[in-house]
């Protein structure tokens, strides 16, 4: 167990709807990544939160946003949904903004 | 842009049989190479971390080592409970906002037969 929740851990939805996904940190880590996991593409970096501030953004497409509140959770939005953004979408967190990153158990989203 | 290529994509080996597997990278300004495991479905684990060329770490039956351009992770007499996706990342700094990325590479998938 890293330390790091992320919640739902099952989502299925339809094409065009949209969705949040919850992320809580580490105690002590003020650091929130997001990372999407699909086959065709393995893990890839969409955007990175430092203590409340975008500090790196990925390929995030357009239709994703992100948010990390004062009590340092984190939140991934993703709208106007498309079957391609089927994928397991992985939070991770670290003390600071460039320390080793430990992940949590991930959302399963599935787009029909 | 940072490129991460594992090889062999996937291994099979006997138990006890030990073996290495591979990550090349090209990165501008490298803070730090990464190995994770990852068991089907499941987060990430993180193994080890190395930051110089030289440096190598140890963790039960798993070694990493650090050359400039790629790093190894050697597998001595490994046992079912290794089988997993081993994936290595590449951490680059963004200097403008002081913030980080990791670059993945694909994995190599390892299993091992007892």
């Amino acid at each position: 167990d890293s330390g790091v929740t992320q919640t739902p851990k099952h989502l299925i939805t339809a094409t065009g709807q949209r969705v949040t996904l919850r992320c809580s940190p580490r105690s002590g880590d003020l650091s929130v990544y997001w990372y999407q996991q699909s086959l065709d593409q393995g893990l890839q970096f969409l955007i990175q939160y430092y203590n409340g501030e975008e500090r790196a953004k990925g390929n995030i497409l357009e239709r994703f946003s992100a948010q990390q509140f004062p009590d340092l959770h984190s939140e991934l939005n993703l709208s106007s949904l498309e079957l391609g953004d089927s994928a397991l979408y992985f939070c991770a967190s670290s003390v600071g903004f460039k320390e080793t990153q430990y992940f949590g158990p991930g959302t399963r989203l599935l787009v029909l | 842009e940072d490129q991460v290529t594992q090889s062999p994509e996937a291994l099979r080996l006997q138990e006890g049989e030990s073996s290495s597997l591979n990550c090349s990278y090209t990165v501008s300004g490298l803070r730090g190479l990464f190995w994770y495991r990852q068991d089907p479905g499941k987060g990430p684990e993180f193994l080890f971390t190395l930051y110089s060329a030289g440096e190598e770490k140890e963790k039960e039956r798993l070694k990493a080592t650090l050359t400039k351009k790629e790093s190894f992770l050697h597998i001595t007499a490994p046992k079912p409970e290794d089988s997993a996706t081993y994936l290595c990342a590449v951490q680059a700094m963004v200097i403008e906002t002081s913030g980080s990325r990791l670059t993945f590479g694909e994995g190599t998938q390892l299993t091992v037969n007892p």
